[in-house]
Protein backbone atom coordinates (compact mmCIF):
# COMPACT_ATOMS: atom_id res chain seq x y z
CA UNK A 1 0.00 0.00 0.00
CA UNK A 2 1.75 3.18 -1.20
CA UNK A 3 -1.08 5.55 -0.48
CA UNK A 4 -1.41 8.53 1.79
CA UNK A 5 -5.04 9.26 2.57
CA UNK A 6 -6.47 12.55 3.77
CA UNK A 7 -9.87 13.40 5.14
CA UNK A 8 -11.99 15.33 4.52
CA UNK A 9 -11.48 16.17 0.86
CA UNK A 10 -13.23 19.50 1.30
CA UNK A 11 -13.91 21.56 4.43
CA UNK A 12 -15.75 24.83 4.88
CA UNK A 13 -15.51 26.44 8.29
CA UNK A 14 -16.23 29.71 10.00
CA UNK A 15 -13.62 31.75 11.81
CA UNK A 16 -14.91 30.62 15.23
CA UNK A 17 -15.06 26.92 14.41
CA UNK A 18 -12.71 24.17 15.52
CA UNK A 19 -12.00 21.45 13.01
CA UNK A 20 -9.35 18.81 12.31
CA UNK A 21 -7.68 17.47 9.21
CA UNK A 22 -6.58 13.86 9.21
CA UNK A 23 -3.82 12.04 7.36
CA UNK A 24 -2.99 8.33 7.35
CA UNK A 25 -0.30 6.12 5.82
CA UNK A 26 0.47 2.43 6.18
CA UNK A 27 3.86 2.29 4.50
CA UNK A 28 5.78 2.14 7.77
CA UNK A 29 7.12 5.64 7.17
CA UNK A 30 8.46 7.39 10.25
CA UNK A 31 8.41 10.98 8.95
CA UNK A 32 5.19 12.86 8.20
CA UNK A 33 4.65 16.37 6.89
CA UNK A 34 2.04 19.09 6.55
CA UNK A 35 2.15 21.57 3.67
CA UNK A 36 -0.04 24.52 2.77
CA UNK A 37 -0.62 25.44 -0.87
CA UNK A 38 -2.32 28.60 -2.07
CA UNK A 39 -3.70 28.81 -5.58
CA UNK A 40 -1.05 28.96 -8.33
CA UNK A 41 1.76 28.77 -5.75
CA UNK A 42 4.10 25.91 -4.80
CA UNK A 43 3.48 23.96 -1.58
CA UNK A 44 4.97 25.49 1.57
CA UNK A 45 6.23 23.30 4.40
CA UNK A 46 4.43 23.81 7.72
CA UNK A 47 5.40 20.98 10.07
CA UNK A 48 7.50 17.82 10.10
CA UNK A 49 7.14 14.92 12.51
CA UNK A 50 9.92 12.39 12.85
CA UNK A 51 9.29 9.25 14.90
CA UNK A 52 6.13 10.85 16.26
CA UNK A 53 7.94 13.89 17.58
CA UNK A 54 7.64 17.38 16.16
CA UNK A 55 10.91 17.99 14.36
CA UNK A 56 10.25 21.14 12.34
CA UNK A 57 7.76 23.99 12.79
CA UNK A 58 8.17 26.58 10.04
CA UNK A 59 6.96 29.44 12.26
CA UNK A 60 3.35 28.49 11.73
CA UNK A 61 0.72 30.50 13.70
CA UNK A 62 -0.63 28.77 16.79
CA UNK A 63 -4.13 28.56 15.30
CA UNK A 64 -2.69 25.52 13.49
CA UNK A 65 -1.88 22.71 15.93
CA UNK A 66 -0.36 19.46 14.65
CA UNK A 67 -0.62 16.12 16.39
CA UNK A 68 0.91 12.73 15.66
CA UNK A 69 -0.99 10.13 17.75
CA UNK A 70 1.01 7.24 16.29
CA UNK A 71 3.36 6.46 13.45
CA UNK A 72 0.53 6.06 10.92
CA UNK A 73 -1.59 9.08 11.76
CA UNK A 74 -1.12 12.82 11.52
CA UNK A 75 -3.70 15.41 12.47
CA UNK A 76 -3.88 19.15 11.98
CA UNK A 77 -6.19 20.90 14.43
CA UNK A 78 -7.63 24.19 13.27
CA UNK A 79 -9.01 26.93 15.50
CA UNK A 80 -9.89 30.58 14.94
CA UNK A 81 -8.68 30.55 11.36
CA UNK A 82 -8.75 33.56 9.07
CA UNK A 83 -10.06 33.73 5.50
CA UNK A 84 -6.46 33.98 4.24
CA UNK A 85 -5.88 30.48 5.64
CA UNK A 86 -8.07 29.11 2.87
CA UNK A 87 -5.82 26.78 0.86
CA UNK A 88 -5.08 23.20 -0.10
CA UNK A 89 -3.51 21.38 2.84
CA UNK A 90 -1.26 18.52 1.84
CA UNK A 91 0.04 15.69 3.95
CA UNK A 92 3.11 13.65 3.00
CA UNK A 93 5.21 10.86 4.44
CA UNK A 94 8.69 9.52 3.89
CA UNK A 95 10.72 6.60 5.17
CA UNK A 96 12.49 8.78 7.72
CA UNK A 97 14.55 11.92 8.13
CA UNK A 98 17.63 10.12 9.24
CA UNK A 99 21.07 11.64 9.02
CA UNK A 100 21.67 14.24 6.36
CA UNK A 101 19.93 12.47 3.52
CA UNK A 102 16.57 13.23 2.01
CA UNK A 103 13.98 10.54 1.38
CA UNK A 104 11.40 10.94 -1.32
CA UNK A 105 7.98 11.87 -0.07
CA UNK A 106 4.60 10.40 -0.85
CA UNK A 107 1.81 12.95 -0.89
CA UNK A 108 -1.89 12.65 -0.18
CA UNK A 109 -4.52 14.28 -2.39
CA UNK A 110 -5.00 17.17 0.02
CA UNK A 111 -7.87 18.82 1.87
CA UNK A 112 -9.35 21.90 0.22
CA UNK A 113 -10.11 24.29 3.12
CA UNK A 114 -12.32 27.35 2.83
CA UNK A 115 -12.58 29.73 5.78
CA UNK A 116 -15.56 32.04 5.72
CA UNK B 1 20.45 24.92 0.30
CA UNK B 2 21.02 24.84 -3.45
CA UNK B 3 18.66 27.09 -5.39
CA UNK B 4 17.02 25.85 -8.59
CA UNK B 5 15.86 27.77 -11.64
CA UNK B 6 13.29 26.46 -14.11
CA UNK B 7 11.45 28.04 -17.04
CA UNK B 8 7.93 29.00 -15.95
CA UNK B 9 6.18 27.21 -18.80
CA UNK B 10 6.71 24.87 -21.75
CA UNK B 11 4.54 23.25 -24.39
CA UNK B 12 5.04 19.83 -25.93
CA UNK B 13 3.16 17.97 -28.65
CA UNK B 14 1.53 14.72 -27.62
CA UNK B 15 3.71 11.72 -28.43
CA UNK B 16 6.89 13.78 -28.58
CA UNK B 17 9.61 13.91 -25.95
CA UNK B 18 9.30 16.61 -23.31
CA UNK B 19 12.63 17.95 -22.10
CA UNK B 20 12.40 20.01 -18.94
CA UNK B 21 15.57 21.85 -17.90
CA UNK B 22 16.67 22.86 -14.44
CA UNK B 23 19.61 24.95 -13.34
CA UNK B 24 21.15 24.19 -9.92
CA UNK B 25 24.55 25.82 -10.19
CA UNK B 26 25.10 26.01 -6.41
CA UNK B 27 24.58 22.30 -5.81
CA UNK B 28 26.96 20.62 -3.39
CA UNK B 29 28.84 17.45 -4.15
CA UNK B 30 26.63 15.18 -2.07
CA UNK B 31 23.24 16.74 -2.89
CA UNK B 32 20.78 14.82 -5.01
CA UNK B 33 18.49 16.34 -7.62
CA UNK B 34 14.85 15.35 -7.22
CA UNK B 35 11.94 15.83 -9.57
CA UNK B 36 8.28 15.93 -8.59
CA UNK B 37 5.20 16.85 -10.55
CA UNK B 38 1.80 18.13 -9.52
CA UNK B 39 -1.22 17.59 -11.69
CA UNK B 40 -3.87 20.25 -11.16
CA UNK B 41 -5.44 20.10 -7.67
CA UNK B 42 -3.70 16.84 -6.77
CA UNK B 43 -0.81 16.16 -4.39
CA UNK B 44 2.73 16.26 -5.79
CA UNK B 45 4.08 13.00 -7.16
CA UNK B 46 7.68 11.84 -6.95
CA UNK B 47 9.19 11.14 -10.38
CA UNK B 48 12.91 10.44 -10.14
CA UNK B 49 16.14 11.50 -8.49
CA UNK B 50 19.86 11.33 -9.21
CA UNK B 51 23.29 12.32 -7.96
CA UNK B 52 25.68 12.34 -10.90
CA UNK B 53 24.82 9.45 -13.18
CA UNK B 54 21.92 9.51 -15.57
CA UNK B 55 18.87 7.72 -14.24
CA UNK B 56 15.83 6.12 -15.85
CA UNK B 57 12.66 4.64 -14.47
CA UNK B 58 9.24 3.79 -15.83
CA UNK B 59 8.16 7.42 -15.72
CA UNK B 60 11.11 9.41 -16.99
CA UNK B 61 14.83 9.82 -17.55
CA UNK B 62 17.09 12.24 -15.73
CA UNK B 63 20.20 13.62 -17.40
CA UNK B 64 22.65 15.42 -15.12
CA UNK B 65 25.52 17.39 -16.61
CA UNK B 66 29.04 16.37 -15.73
CA UNK B 67 29.58 19.51 -13.62
CA UNK B 68 26.19 18.82 -11.94
CA UNK B 69 25.11 22.42 -12.38
CA UNK B 70 22.08 21.53 -14.44
CA UNK B 71 19.81 18.63 -15.28
CA UNK B 72 17.07 17.72 -17.72
CA UNK B 73 14.02 15.63 -17.06
CA UNK B 74 12.89 13.74 -20.14
CA UNK B 75 9.40 12.35 -20.64
CA UNK B 76 10.04 10.21 -23.72
CA UNK B 77 6.52 10.11 -25.15
CA UNK B 78 4.44 12.82 -23.55
CA UNK B 79 0.69 12.27 -23.18
CA UNK B 80 -2.10 14.66 -22.26
CA UNK B 81 -2.00 13.20 -18.74
CA UNK B 82 1.55 14.53 -18.33
CA UNK B 83 0.24 18.09 -18.27
CA UNK B 84 1.36 19.29 -14.83
CA UNK B 85 3.71 21.55 -12.92
CA UNK B 86 7.15 19.95 -12.72
CA UNK B 87 9.40 20.79 -9.79
CA UNK B 88 13.17 20.34 -9.71
CA UNK B 89 14.40 20.28 -6.11
CA UNK B 90 17.75 19.92 -4.37
CA UNK B 91 16.74 19.14 -0.81
CA UNK B 92 18.97 18.76 2.17
CA UNK B 93 16.73 17.26 4.80
CA UNK B 94 13.47 18.92 3.92
CA UNK B 95 11.58 19.84 0.81
CA UNK B 96 11.39 23.41 -0.47
CA UNK B 97 9.49 23.78 -3.69
CA UNK B 98 10.46 26.42 -6.22
CA UNK B 99 8.06 27.84 -8.80
CA UNK B 100 8.39 24.86 -11.17
CA UNK B 101 7.62 24.55 -14.88
CA UNK B 102 4.05 24.31 -16.14
CA UNK B 103 4.21 21.69 -18.89
CA UNK B 104 1.27 21.66 -21.25
CA UNK B 105 1.01 18.69 -23.60
CA UNK B 106 -0.93 19.68 -26.69
CA UNK B 107 -3.01 17.26 -28.78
Amino acid sequence: DTEVTQTPKHLVMGMTNKKSLKCEQHMGHRAMYWYKQKAKKPPELMFVYSYEKLSINESVPSRFSPECPNSSLLNLHLHALQPEDSALYLCASSQDMGGSSYNEQFFGPGTRLTVL
Amino acid sequence: DAKTTQPPSMDCAEGRAANLPCNHSTISGNEYVYWYRQIHSQGPQYIIHGLKNNETNEMASLIITEDRKSSTLILPHATLRDTAVYYCIVPPRQLTFGSGTQLTVLP
